[in-house]
């Protein structure tokens, strides 16, 4: 499979508890985004990293999330201190850019609920 | 001005009819305008895409008609299948990777 990959794709936590996802990327693509994704909703931005290095964070990602992209191949994406309103889908993509747009490719996401 | 607008919430369309989606927007600096459906369980895909500078563009049974001046895109879907029952996202970008979603449309086709 040479999709998105993304890993855990539930997980069930409680609140206060930390959780980690990660995300593989398709290999030839140096661009990762992470975006959250709640019910009824469309996907809304979080991050963004072109290779290792983090370009841009959404006001949505507040002090107790942290992203990586060690070594600009896989990235995880850190929750600490999980609150209620933490419960989305968490969608990760990767991209190539295709005459000046970025076409972007979404994993299946890991749906976060926080009991 | 970063709204993108998406009607209708849901829509059921039978066999073989054409499904419509639309979308507004107000940023006029965006130039890039992606359709993505979602299958429950599973990420978004790209579908189809347009730039600014066409009216039309159509991929198979998908076509995405623009109106600059009215700021308004569409999704049309001939000959509609069960199998395209899924949820559609219209999105809007300005050449970047920070693209604004629309609220979705849950899309039925009736066997």
């Amino acid at each position: 499979d040479t999709g998105v990959s993304q890993n855990p794709r539930h997980k069930i936590t409680k609140r206060g508890q930390n959780v980690t996802f990660r995300c593989d990327p398709i290999s030839e693509h140096n661009r990762l985004y992470w975006y959250r994704q709640t019910l009824g909703q469309g996907p809304e931005f979080l991050t963004y990293f072109q290779n290792e290095a983090q370009l841009e964070k959404s006001r949505l990602l507040s002090d107790r999330f942290s992203a990586e992209r060690p070594k600009g191949s896989f990235s995880t994406l850190e929750i600490q201190r999980t609150e209620q309103g933490d419960s989305a889908m968490y969608l990760c993509a990767s991209s190539f850019t295709d005459s000046g747009n970025e076409k972007l490719f979404f994993g299946s996401g890991t749906q976060l609920s926080v009991l | 001005q970063q709204q993108v607008k998406q009607s209708p919430q849901s829509l059921i369309v039978q066999k073989g009819g054409i499904s419509i989606i639309n979308c507004a927007y107000e940023n006029t600096a965006f130039d890039y305008f992606p359709w993505y459906q979602q299958f429950p369980g599973k990420g978004p895909a790209l579908l189809i895409a347009i730039r600014p500078d066409v009216s039309e563009k159509k991929e198979g049974r998908f076509t995405i008609s623009f109106n600059k001046s009215a700021k308004q895109f569409s999704l049309h879907i001939m000959d509609s299948q069960p199998g395209d029952s899924a949820t559609y996202f219209c999105a809007a970008g300005q050449g970047t990777y920070k693209y604004i979603f629309g609220t979705g449309t849950r899309l039925k086709v009736l066997a």
